[in-house]
């Protein structure tokens, strides 16, 4: 079966810092990724989704970057984290044709002070 | 459909009731919807999902309604478990395509023994 791996579960940065938060999925080949921002108490907004390696589609201008260095790894970068990017990041994967539900990995709470 | 709320609505139901949680949406290009469980601190738990074809889908406690005429989807929970305490999300692609997911805010979902 295939599974969705999210680390760290929390982490607390400083103002500036940089950011690597890494999800990998497990038993499947060419999956659809995911990254997602949820606000307390509110729905998600997707960040980021990648059809391939290499694959990037950005939605929202943000101070945030992905990657997809290999098939089944996903990685959400920043250079410089700002106070608004504290949140809950959610990574999902679906498998690549269309009409099939993402499945969601147990996300990161990133608090920034 | 798409919105956002900061104070999520609240369904409050006795343990061994049907609970119906329920989606409005204005944009009528979606041909595929999503219900997912979210438990606090969790990633979103695919539950059901229906397809613009079908009106009804029913799963294991679970069914689905989709009304096209009036655009409305929701859920209905048989049953309910204090395990059931969730929120609840409707999604769908909502013509962004199947990998631009559009959320609802949520419905909490409170079950009292």
């Amino acid at each position: 079966s295939q599974t969705i791996h999210q680390w760290p579960a929390t982490l607390v940065q400083p103002v500036g810092s940089p950011l690597s938060l890494e999800c990998t999925v497990e038993g499947t080949s060419n999956p659809n990724l995911y990254w997602y921002r949820q606000a307390a108490g509110r729905g998600l907004q997707l960040l980021f989704y990648s059809v391939g390696i290499g694959q990037i589609s950005s939605e929202v201008p943000q101070n945030l970057s992905a990657s997809r260095p290999q098939d089944r790894q996903f990685i959400l970068s920043s250079k410089k984290l700002l106070l608004s990017d504290s949140g809950f990041y959610l990574c999902a994967w679906s498998v690549s044709t269309g009409g099939q539900p993402q499945h969601f990995g147990d996300g990161t709470r990133l608090s920034i002070l | 459909g798409e919105s956002v709320g900061l104070h999520l609505p609240t369904l409050s139901v006795q343990e061994g009731d049907n609970s119906i949680i329920n989606c409005a949406y204005s944009n009528s290009a979606s041909d595929y919807f999503i219900w997912y469980k979210q438990e606090s601190g969790k990633g979103p738990q695919f539950i059901i999902d229906i397809r613009s074809n079908m009106d009804k889908r029913q799963g294991q406690r679970v069914t689905v309604l989709l009304n096209k005429t009036v655009k409305h989807l929701s859920l209905q929970i048989a049953a309910t478990q204090p395990g059931d305490s969730a929120v609840y999300f409707c999604a769908g692609p909502f013509g962004g395509g199947y990998n631009k997911l559009i959320f609802g805010a949520g419905t909490r979902l409170a079950v009292h023994p």
